[in-house]
């Protein structure tokens, strides 16, 4: 299966700066998938996001606060810019592993103070 | 776009007993539900799926069923074990993308 490297691991920020986040994976892929998952919730679509394209938003989602690139086949970023303590939570990136399923990466803790 | 729910919302039992874990989903044209476990500080791992063309999918422990017609599978996990305890997550395949249930956390007392 594909093996996702993902970093930060975890991160302590300021009100009002911007966190990137960024995710390698093994293998190439079409899609790379950003989820978020506050505590004790489950896992919320922010955005898909496919080499040479704009990345697809979810209802509630924009650009502007999640900006994410997608240079080549194996990586991407999400952005989490303007930070308010409401975004403090887990964000993950995932791919299709074709066989094997949908892959996550180990996750993002981001606090922002 | 797809609706998942997911129940029971939390889920405690002895261990060596059954647990089951059931879904529901709203789109018909959706045709790939994995089972995810999530443990504490840890990533959603793939423990089973199942596609829409199979009905029942069993690997060692833990199967899967789906009634296509009826819009829901479940999850089954026999003889549990102390480490069974962690948070499941359903998910519904469709359009290229998962929509997960709000997830189950099953609790094995010893």
């Amino acid at each position: 299966s594909a093996v996702i490297s993902q970093k930060p691991s975890r991160d302590i920020c300021q009100r009002g700066t911007s966190l990137t986040i960024q995710c390698q994976v093994d293998s190439q892929v079409t899609m790379m998938f950003w989820y978020r998952q506050q505590p004790g919730q489950s896992l919320t679509l922010i955005a898909t996001a496919n080499q040479g394209s704009e990345a697809t938003y979810e209802s509630g989602f924009v650009i502007d606060k999640f900006p994410i690139s997608r240079p080549n086949l194996t990586f991407s970023t999400l952005t989490v810019s303007n930070m308010s303590p409401e975004d403090s939570s887990i964000y993950l990136c995932s791919v299709d592993g074709g066989h094997y399923g949908y892959t996550f990466g180990s996750g993002t803790r981001l606090t922002v103070v | 776009g797809e609706n998942v729910e997911q129940h029971p919302s939390t889920l405690s039992v002895q261990e060596g007993d059954s647990a089951v874990i059931k879904c529901t989903y709203s789109d018909s044209a959706s045709n790939y539900f994995p089972w995810y476990k999530q443990e504490l500080g840890k990533r959603p791992q793939l423990i089973i799926d199942i596609r829409s063309n199979v009905g029942e999918k069993k690997d060692q422990r833990i199967a899967v069923t789906l009634n296509k017609t009826a819009k829901h599978f479940s999850l089954h996990i026999t003889e549990t074990q102390p480490e069974d305890s962690a948070v499941y997550f359903c998910a519904a395949h469709n359009d290229y993308k998962l929509s997960f249930g709000a997830g189950t956390t099953v609790t094995v007392r010893a």
